[in-house]
């Protein structure tokens, strides 16, 4: 079965830390590389993505870091906030985005 | 403004009792999908429809079945309920844009 492995389970930073939450997977057929972010009671919602054909990509605090040849990608939060805990999910798809196959997710607490 | 909304957004019921979970956007997006979410296991794809009348399995579909008669409206029915599917429940749309996708509140299903 497809795989996205993700890590660390669960992160404490404090304010203004930088919390990097790794994923890796198998498949490469993979093209489609998003994280989605949920709040507790919340449905998840989609925070940025990345396809491979490029290394590196920023939304505000937000970046996406993807080394093909590892098949590894990564999400790294700038500044972190207290409002920034949350689950955060990654994810994968093939092209044509059919099935998308989440990481177990990271359970994330910056502390004020 | 972008809206997916789940019917109920919480059932308890009992082993056997068919039930139906309704899920409908005001996006006209063609792509729509059911999750379910379980502690430590993430987000798992149950089915997904790429538009009217075509539905296919995601990763764990057994013991559900979807229908998908018209564009806004994406039904799961679960007609023998165990509770092995006592979870939390996601329906999700995704537009022409890959970063154009919301998910529903979530309905929380307990099976006694």
């Amino acid at each position: 079965q497809q795989q996205v492995k993700q890590s660390p389970q669960s992160l404490i930073v404090q304010k203004g830390g930088i919390p990097i939450i790794n994923c890796a997977y198998e498949n490469t057929a993979f093209d489609y590389f998003p994280w989605y972010q949920q709040f507790p009671g919340k449905g998840p919602a989609l925070l940025i993505a990345i396809r491979p054909d490029v290394s590196e990509k920023k939304e505000g605090r937000f970046t996406i870091s993807f080394n093909k040849s590892a098949k590894q990608f990564s999400l790294h939060i700038m500044d972190s906030q207290p409002g920034d805990s949350a689950t955060y999910f990654c994810a994968a798809s093939s092209s044509g985005y059919s099935t998308l196959t989440f990481g177990k997710g990271t359970m994330l607490l910056v502390s004020p | 403004e972008a809206q997916v909304t789940q019917n109920p957004r919480y059932l308890i019921t009992v082993t056997g009792k068919k039930l139906t979970v309704t899920c409908s956007q005001n996006m006209n997006h063609e792509y729509m999908s059911w999750y379910r979410q379980d502690p430590g296991l993430g987000l798992r794809q149950i089915y997904y429809s790429m538009n009217v009348e075509v539905t296919d399995k995601g990763d764990v579909p057994e013991g559900y079945k979807v229908s998908r008669k018209e564009k806004r409206n994406f039904p799961l029915i679960l007609e023998s309920p165990s509770p092995n599917q006592t979870s939390l429940y996601f329906c999700a749309t995704l537009g022409s844009d890959t970063d154009t996708q919301y998910f529903g509140p979530g309905t929380r299903l307990t099976v006694l």
